[in-house]
């Protein structure tokens, strides 16, 4: 099973700065099959990054995903009073699929 | 407009069996990959179970293994998440979840349906 471990656990910014989340596997994910999901309090995830560096439909170009093998960076550039949050990451290469245990981006 | 509504979360004696439904609108079932993640109460995501759009192939989490069985009803446009021998680690929101055409990772979500298990 491929472990998911993002770091920091929390991250502490303010709005205009640019943020940058972690996320790093304990295997190779095949095919750079990795996700991006950002989860607001008593909401469902919403996806953000697939292949590790395209964003879904309807994600602003402030969010981008770069990465491979082990090691996988979401970046917001600006952050915008919305984008407080959880961020978690998502192996989909391999199975059992398994997600990594959030990043809380609060504000500062 | 796809949704996603989940049904059959309940209060649930351990050792006890529960069956979720999700029903889905607004695509065409039966081309998708779907799946069950779960999340605790303050917890992060957990990925408990996926199948592919035939419903030929399962993936489960292993802490789910043997417990959890996933399956669909493409007549019905419909997923289910039989739970057997629930137990009180078990107890969280259930999402249903739309793949990516056959992919697992997950571009629509439920809101959720509430399993709780305790005595």
């Amino acid at each position: 099973e491929i472990v998911l471990t993002q770091s920091p656990g929390t991250l502490s910014l303010s709005p205009g700065e640019r943020a940058t989340l972690s996320c790093r596997a304990s295997q190779s994910v095949s095919s750079s099959y990795l996700a991006w999901y950002q989860q607001k309090p008593g909401q469902a995830p919403r996806l953000l990054i697939y292949g590790a560096v395209s964003r879904a439909s309807g994600i602003p170009d402030r969010f981008s995903g770069i990465g491979s093998g082990t090691d996988f960076t979401l970046t917001i550039s600006r952050l915008e009073p919305e984008d407080f949050a959880v961020y978690y990451c998502q192996q989909y290469g391999s199975s059992p699929r398994s997600f990594g245990q959030g990043t809380k981006l609060e504000i500062k | 407009e796809v949704q996603l509504l989940e049904s059959g979360g309940d209060l649930i004696q351990p050792g006890g069996s529960l069956r979720l439904s999700c029903a889905a609108s607004g695509f065409t079932f039966s081309s998708y990959a779907m799946g069950w993640v779960r999340q605790a109460p303050g917890k992060g995501l957990e990925w408990v179970s996926g199948i592919t759009a035939s419903g030929s192939s399962t993936y489960d989490a292993d802490s789910v293994k043997g417990r959890f069985t996933i399956s669909r009803d493409n007549s019905m446009n419909t997923l289910y998440l039989q739970m057997n021998s629930l137990r009180a680690e078990d107890t969280a929101v259930y999402y249903c979840a739309k793949g990516h055409n056959w992919q697992h990772y997950f571009d629509y979500w439920g809101q959720g349906t509430l399993v709780t298990v305790s005595s």
